[in-house]
């Protein structure tokens, strides 16, 4: 079964700073991946998907994440964090079939000013 | 466009008084639907996704049951509500294989 991993339960970092959240998967196939954004009380919104092809994705708010199989990760990246962006992200898991996703426990990021 | 209801958004129930969350989805037909629950600092845990009406499958054994009624609607329910039921369950639709999941806001249920 498909496991998700994200190591770091907190992350804070100052406005403006570059932005990196780890997540590792487990799966015996060509993973689909995904990075949610949660905003406290809310659902989940989608941040940018991996299916195949090119390793390195694009998202919205200047979200990027680079699939890496050899390292079994999909870490998430931003260049220049912005107070908006304090939220929980999560990391997420497809199965080929039946849309699935298996979710990683989550990370707090926090922007101090 | 396509568009998630769900509601309530907060529930306070006793131990032992019946569940029923309703979440609609509007703008797609035959949508994969799905009901998750979050712990605080545990993540998502798939509870119940259905691929089309009366279709059901059950992620893990718990007191809580789904139905789909209609090919849009997904209800979660629980006879006699424990404790352990609090949480705050959130209702996603995708429209095929490997499509991303859509979420609605969330029911934060407190069990008392």
């Amino acid at each position: 079964a498909q496991s998700v991993t994200q190591p770091d339960i907190h992350i804070t970092v100052s406005e403006g700073a570059s932005l990196e959240l780890r997540c590792n998967y487990s799966y015996g196939a060509t993973p689909y991946l995904f990075w949610y954004v949660q905003s406290p009380g809310q659902g989940l919104q989608l941040l940018l998907k991996y299916f195949s092809g090119d390793t390195l994705v694009q998202g919205i708010k200047g979200f990027e994440a680079e699939f890496k199989r050899s390292q079994s990760s999909f870490n998430l990246r931003k260049p220049s964090v912005h107070w908006s962006d304090a939220a929980e992200y999560f990391c997420a898991v497809g199965e080929v079939e039946g849309n699935k996703l298996v979710f990683g426990a989550g990370t707090i990021l926090r922007v101090k000013s | 466009s396509q568009t998630i209801h769900q509601w309530p958004a907060t529930l306070v129930q006793p131990v032992g008084s019946p569940l029923s969350l309703e979440c609609t989805v509007e703008g797609t037909s035959n949508p994969n639907l799905y009901w998750y629950r979050q712990a605080a600092g545990r993540g998502l845990q798939l509870l119940f996704y259905s691929v089309g009406i009366g279709q059901i499958s059950s992620e893990v054994p718990q007191n809580l049951s789904a139905s789909r009624p209609q090919d849009r609607q997904f209800i979660l329910s629980s006879k006699k509500l424990l404790l352990s039921d609090s949480g705050f369950y959130l209702c996603a639709w995708a429209g095929s294989y490997n499509s991303p999941l859509h979420f609605g806001n969330g029911t934060r249920l407190t069990v008392t």
